[in-house]
């Protein structure tokens, strides 16, 4: 598509429980980016894929945080066992990634709510 | 008390006035720059951007400026409109990283 779009628009979970996102990126771009915002404002870079292979995992918190990024499938955020910290709205961002296209565009975000 | 995070800065201009939004980055190493707008509810919609190699770049009423002395960056908005209220953030990035790290926002307020 020409938009990188997101599932679901809204994740309620309660504390424990598992949570997850899915993206499809821009028709064509290589390279997708998860981020979290949290209070509206700060942006939290979380992991980055190159097709299907882990970019970089810096950002992730290993122990309850997984992500894929399969051929043919959205790729996906998962949570397992969610805490309260964890609320948040997720972007998944998608770029071209190499040369001049390094610009990453934004889709709608998923707020997960974590009671 | 309340996070900082929800205080965010403000710049309160008149409809048809010129915009200057600043930003100050962190890493003097990073290659590309990109300015976004975020309105609420949606994700941040590209505006402008430039590369470490230019020190301004202008778009269609927006200009970025690019002091890479002093680390800063700034968002010219001409003849500002309604619609331009939104929180903008400037964002950094290094090739050999790809990640974007974002600036602190500031929320555009549009008075007609």
């Amino acid at each position: 598509g020409e938009e990188v779009a997101q599932t679901p628009k809204h994740l309620v979970r309660g504390e424990g429980q598992k949570a997850k996102l899915y993206c499809a990126p821009i028709k064509g771009h290589s390279y997708v980016f998860w981020y979290q915002q949290v209070l509206k404002n700060e942006f939290k870079f979380l992991i980055s894929f190159q097709n299907e292979n882990v970019f970089d995992e810096t950002g992730m918190p290993k122990e309850r945080f997984s992500a894929k990024c399969l051929p043919n499938s959205p790729c996906s955020l998962e949570i397992q066992a969610t805490k309260l910290e964890d609320s948040a709205v997720y972007f998944c961002a998608s770029s071209q990634g190499t040369g001049d296209h390094y610009t990453q565009y934004f889709g709608p975000g998923t707020r997960l709510t974590v009671l | 008390g309340e996070s900082v995070g929800l205080h965010l800065p403000t710049l309160s201009v008149q409809e048809g006035d010129n915009s200057i939004i600043n930003c100050a980055y962190s890493n003097s190493a990073s290659d590309y720059f990109i300015w976004y707008k975020q309105e609420s509810g949606k994700g941040p919609q590209f505006i402008i951007d430039i590369r470490s190699n230019m020190d301004k770049r202008q778009g269609q009423r927006v200009t970025v400026l690019l002091n890479k002395t002093v680390k800063h960056l700034s968002l010219q908005i001409a003849a500002t409109q309604p619609g331009d209220s939104a929180v903008y953030f400037c964002a950094e990035l290094s090739y050999n990283t790809d990640k974007l790290i974002f600036g602190t926002g500031t929320r555009l307020q549009v008075f007609p």
